[in-house]
């Protein structure tokens, strides 16, 4: 069974970084699929973030490419995101998911929980 | 960019309806296109995927289709339990992973 589990800050100062890791369990990043993140503000809609391959190829949405960075580290069996200079906008439920299929967007079958993240001072 | 739009933006329906969301592309997305449905407080849960193939272990009450521009979800007999919101998601053109708006389904 695959899991995966959000950790990070739960709040995060304006103009900082934003920091989140995502810890799978029951299959190895290294076998393959895209890995990626998924926000959604309270009340809103979805929006894909980003998504990486074990290989380390990376993928992210053009609105947010120049502030985002996905890394992973397959002897952990992890993938982290960071999100520079937030603002309020970036308030959010972040998500991470496995995309279960050959395209680096493609449908997601497996999401973690969620995770809420505030930007604050 | 490509834009993706759904309707209704709500519905309630009586048990046993039958009930028809769709979602339209700016631009042909062939059939790079997965339904989604979320309920309060949860993470999405995949229903359909490249627009008419149902996810193991979804209820066969729920099916897709469309390909192009024009897609739909159907659910033969609304139950209880279906009540959430339903997104969908492109992956054909830029940017991709483009979710639409939603529709929220209830109960009548």
């Amino acid at each position: 069974q695959v899991q995966l589990q959000e950790s990070g800050p739960g709040l995060v100062k304006p103009s900082e970084t934003l920091s989140l890791t995502c810890a799978v369990s029951g299959y190895s990043i290294s076998s393959g699929y895209n890995w990626g993140w998924i926000r959604q503000p309270p009340g809103e809609g979805l929006e894909w973030i980003g998504s990486i391959y074990h290989t380390g190829s990376t993928y992210y949405n053009p609105s947010l490419k120049s502030r985002v960075t996905i890394s992973v580290d397959t002897s952990k069996n992890q993938f982290s995101l960071k999100l520079t200079s937030v603002t309020a906008a970036d308030t959010a439920v972040y998500y991470c998911a496995r995309h279960g299929a050959v395209a680096a967007t493609g449908p997601v079958d497996y999401w973690g929980q969620g995770t809420l993240v505030t930007v604050s001072s | 960019d490509i834009q993706m739009t759904q309707s209704p933006s709500s519905l309630s329906a009586s048990v046993g309806d039958r009930v028809t969301i769709t979602c339209q592309a700016s631009q042909d997305i062939t059939n790079y296109l997965n339904w989604y449905q979320q309920k309060a407080g949860k993470a999405p849960k995949l229903l359909i995927y490249d627009a008419s193939n149902l996810e193991t272990g979804v209820p066969s009450r729920f099916s897709g289709g469309g390909s192009g521009t024009y897609f739909t979800l159907t659910i033969s007999s609304l139950q209880p339990e279906d009540i959430g919101t339903y997104y969908c998601q492109q992956y054909d053109n830029l940017p991709r992973g483009t979710f639409g708006p939603g529709t929220k389904v209830d109960i009548k």
